[in-house]
């Protein structure tokens, strides 16, 4: 069964720093492209960036370049994703999710990391 | 970025009935070398992530019920609900992955008249 299993809630300060995973199993992780989807809380869905876990290979939405980081660890089957300098609005719950074999689009998604910035 | 624009905002329907669900693209999502329109539709229930329903616009997820369906015309898209269910209310939204950067729809909410 293939499963992404993300890390648990946050709360932090403006300006800290913060790095969430997302775990995959039940399928091969290296092969398959991650997408990371931010959603503020009550409005929709925003593409971020993918990453290809087998080269690293990533692509930012031109919206999240330079403002956050993603990566991944083919070794322990995780992508990441990480900030080096909260602001509150980044305030949010974020998904990564699969891309299908068929396209750039989620067929299975983790349950969803809140993060939420306030001082 | 093409602009996904969905309609209406919110829709309420009697349980057994038709539910529609309209998203419109800014510029075409279709590729012409295998003539598919590169959209896909989600379903998002209060607390859960998206759940894949559609795509390439009309074909449907595995174990997606056959009440949902797709469909499309130029640069109009359709989710139908042919005979509305209660666990059918969440919000739906439509996403093109044509071009980066893939955007959404701004989601439509369903619900129970």
């Amino acid at each position: 069964e293939v499963q992404l299993v993300q890390s648990g809630a946050e709360v932090k300060k403006p300006g800290e720093s913060l790095k969430i995973s997302c775990k995959g199993s039940g399928y091969s992780f290296s092969t398959y492209w991650i997408a990371w989807v931010r959603q503020v809380p009550g409005k929709g869905l925003e593409w971020m960036g993918i990453i290809y876990p087998s080269d690293s290979d990533t692509r930012y939405s031109p919206s999240f370049q330079g403002q956050v980081t993603i990566s991944a660890d083919k070794s322990i089957n995780t992508a990441y994703l990480q900030w080096s300098s909260l602001k509150a609005s980044d305030t949010a719950m974020y998904y990564c999710a699969r891309l299908s074999d068929y396209g750039d689009f989620g067929d299975y998604w983790g349950q969803g990391t809140l993060v939420t910035v306030s001082s | 970025d093409i602009v996904m624009t969905q309609s209406p905002d919110s829709l309420a329907v009697s349980l057994g009935e038709r539910a529609t669900i309209n998203c419109k693209s800014s510029q075409s999502v279709l590729y012409s070398s295998n003539n598919k329109n590169y959209l896909t539709w989600y379903q998002q229930k209060p607390g859960q992530p998206p759940k894949l329903l559609i795509y390439w616009a009309s074909t449907r997820e595995s174990g997606v019920p056959d009440r949902f369906s797709g469909s499309e015309s130029g640069t109009d898209f359709t989710l139908t609900i042919s005979s509305l269910q209660a666990e059918d209310v969440a919000v739906y939204y439509c996403q093109q992955y044509h071009s980066s950067p893939y955007t959404f729809g701004q989601g439509t909410k369903l619900e129970i008249k």
